[in-house]
C-alpha cells in the first residue's frame, strides 16, 4: 500500500462546477496535510494546508480531512478552465520532517 | 507565500560536465531544503533531503557521488549534477521548509538538457 494514494485521473469537470479531489494515507499518526497545484512543466505551488479534523476554506477551495478515516480531499467550487492541473497531496507523517507526495490527479475543466 | 528561488532556470550542457544548480529561500531561513527531480507525465521523486551543516540524507537508488548537496547556510542548498549524460535531462524541482508554518515550498525549477 502506498503512502499517500490518488485516483490518477483524469477527472473531467464542466466549466462552473464543482471538483473533487480524495487522497487516502497510510500513517494514522499524520498531523499535517497540503495541497498542491501543478500545472505542466512548472512546479508545484502550495494553495492549501489542514491540520485538524473538518473542512477549512480559503475562497473557491475547501479543504476537508477525516483523520478518523485516513482521508482528505479538495473541493473546488465554480472549477474554471484555469484550474486544469495536476492536484498532489501531501502528507507529513508523525515522525518525518519531510512531506510524501501522493503521485497526484489530472484534473480538466471542460468549457 | 514564501518564496524559493533557483537557479538558473534552465540549463543545457555537453555530456560529460558538471552543473550546479542553486536553491535559495528568500524570505525564512530553512534548515531542510529537499531536491527532487520529475521527468516528463511522471511524478515528482524525491531525490535527497539536505540539512543545513550536515550531511544529505539520500534516497533509496540516488548516487550520492554524482548528485552532490551542499547546504551551507540556511537559506542556500546546492545540487550539483557531476558528469551529466543525457539520461541526467529531467526537471529538478528544489523545496525548502519552513518550520514557522510547518509548510514546504517549491522553488521553480531548473530544466537540464544533457546533449
Amino acid at each position: 500500500q502506498k503512502e499517500v494514494e490518488q485516483n490518477s485521473g483524469p477527472l473531467s469537470v464542466p466549466e462552473g462546477a464543482i471538483a473533487s479531489l480524495n487522497c487516502t494515507y497510510s500513517d494514522r499518526g499524520s498531523q499535517s496535510f497540503f495541497w498542491y497545484r501543478q500545472y505542466s512543466g512548472k512546479s508545484p505551488e502550495l494553495i492549501m494546508s489542514i491540520y485538524s479534523n473538518g473542512d477549512k476554506e480559503d475562497g473557491r477551495f475547501t479543504a476537508q480531512l477525516n483523520k478518523a478515516s485516513q482521508y482528505v480531499s479538495l473541493l473546488i467550487r465554480d472549477s474554471q478552465p484555469s484550474d486544469s492541473a495536476t492536484y498532489l497531496c501531501a502528507v507529513r507523517g508523525s515522525s518525518a520532517s519531510k512531506i510524501i507526495f501522493g503521485s497526484g490527479t489530472r484534473l480538466s475543466i471542460r468549457p | 507565500g514564501a518564496v524559493v528561488s533557483q537557479h538558473p532556470s534552465r540549463v543545457i550542457c555537453k555530456s560529460g560536465t558538471s552543473v550546479k544548480i542553486e536553491c535559495r529561500s528568500l524570505d525564512f531561513q530553512a534548515t531542510t531544503m529537499f531536491w527532487y527531480r520529475q521527468f516528463p507525465k511522471q511524478s515528482l521523486m524525491l531525490m535527497a533531503t539536505s540539512n543545513e551543516g550536515s550531511k544529505a540524507t539520500y534516497e533509496q537508488g540516488v548516487e550520492k557521488d554524482k548528485f552532490l548537496i551542499n547546504h551551507a547556510s540556511l537559506t542556500l542548498s546546492t545540487l550539483t549534477v557531476t558528469s551529466a549524460h543525457p539520461e541526467d535531462s529531467s526537471f529538478y524541482i528544489c523545496s525548502a521548509r519552513d518550520e514557522g508554518t510547518d509548510t514546504q515550498y517549491f522553488g521553480p525549477g531548473t530544466r537540464l538538457t544533457v546533449l
